[in-house]
């Protein structure tokens, strides 16, 4: 049992849109906004897609984006392309430890 | 280009050691928290171990607390997994990354794969 529920898996077609959730708790999401979602296409190595809850790295479609409500991080992907197949993960921290959550598989229909 | 590139995985029985190694490359490693993470078949990621900059300060899992040991060279740019007693619950694809556990891991080395089987 993961430390954050995620949805196992989310789907859309191409152009719509979907959203992520990940849920904690008041000691880990609800209490630090460093909130980040990691992409993983199959066979790959992870990919920072959003940190600190809202901010996209250099290089990130802003299609991508990131909030946060209370105990709940949340994910959007807007204008669904093939490429964004694979899993999603978010992560956040306690005072000694990473946390993940058990990944959304996408797919794009 | 930030490059982080793992190696030292393999196959290897119940209780012995391995030792991984990342060589990171493109920015100024010593600046830089460094953190180890796998992912074992079919499963999510999972944090294993994070190492301060200066090297001062180590974190670890509770899953592999008092087995593991993180280290880093950084005159050589290089981040290290000291794993001993292992066990099959261990097998999985190790992964490097720039980034510290309360923060973020803004990079990725590709992955090597340790096996625990008798």
């Amino acid at each position: 049992q993961s430390a954050l529920t995620q949805p196992p898996s989310v789907s859309g077609s191409p152009g719509q849109s979907v959203t992520i959730s990940c849920t904690g708790t008041s000691s880990d999401v609800g209490n630090y906004n460093r909130v980040s979602w990691y992409q993983q296409p199959p066979g790959t190595a992870p990919k920072l897609m959003i940190y600190e809850v809202s901010n996209r790295p250099s290089g990130v479609p802003d299609r991508f984006s990131g909030s946060k409500s209370g105990n709940t991080a949340s994910l959007t992907i807007s204008g669904l392309q093939a490429e964004d197949e694979g899993d999603y993960y978010c992560s956040t921290y306690t005072i000694t430890t990473m946390l993940f959550g058990g990944g959304t598989k996408l797919t794009v229909l | 280009e930030v490059q982080l590139l793992e190696s030292g995985g393999g196959l290897v029985q119940p209780g012995v050691s391995l030792r991984l190694s990342c060589a990171a490359s493109g920015f100024t490693f010593r600046t830089y928290g460094m953190s180890w993470l796998r992912q074992a078949p079919g499963k999510g990621l999972e944090w294993v171990s994070s190492i301060s900059g200066s090297g001062d300060y180590t974190y670890y899992a509770d899953s592999v607390k008092g087995r593991f040991t993180i280290s880093r060279d950084n005159s050589n740019s290089m981040l290290s997994l000291q794993m001993n007693s292992l066990r099959g619950e261990d097998t999985a694809v190790y992964y490097c990354a720039k980034g510290y556990f309360s923060s973020h891991m803004d990079v990725w080395g590709k992955g090597t794969t340790v096996t625990v089987s008798s």
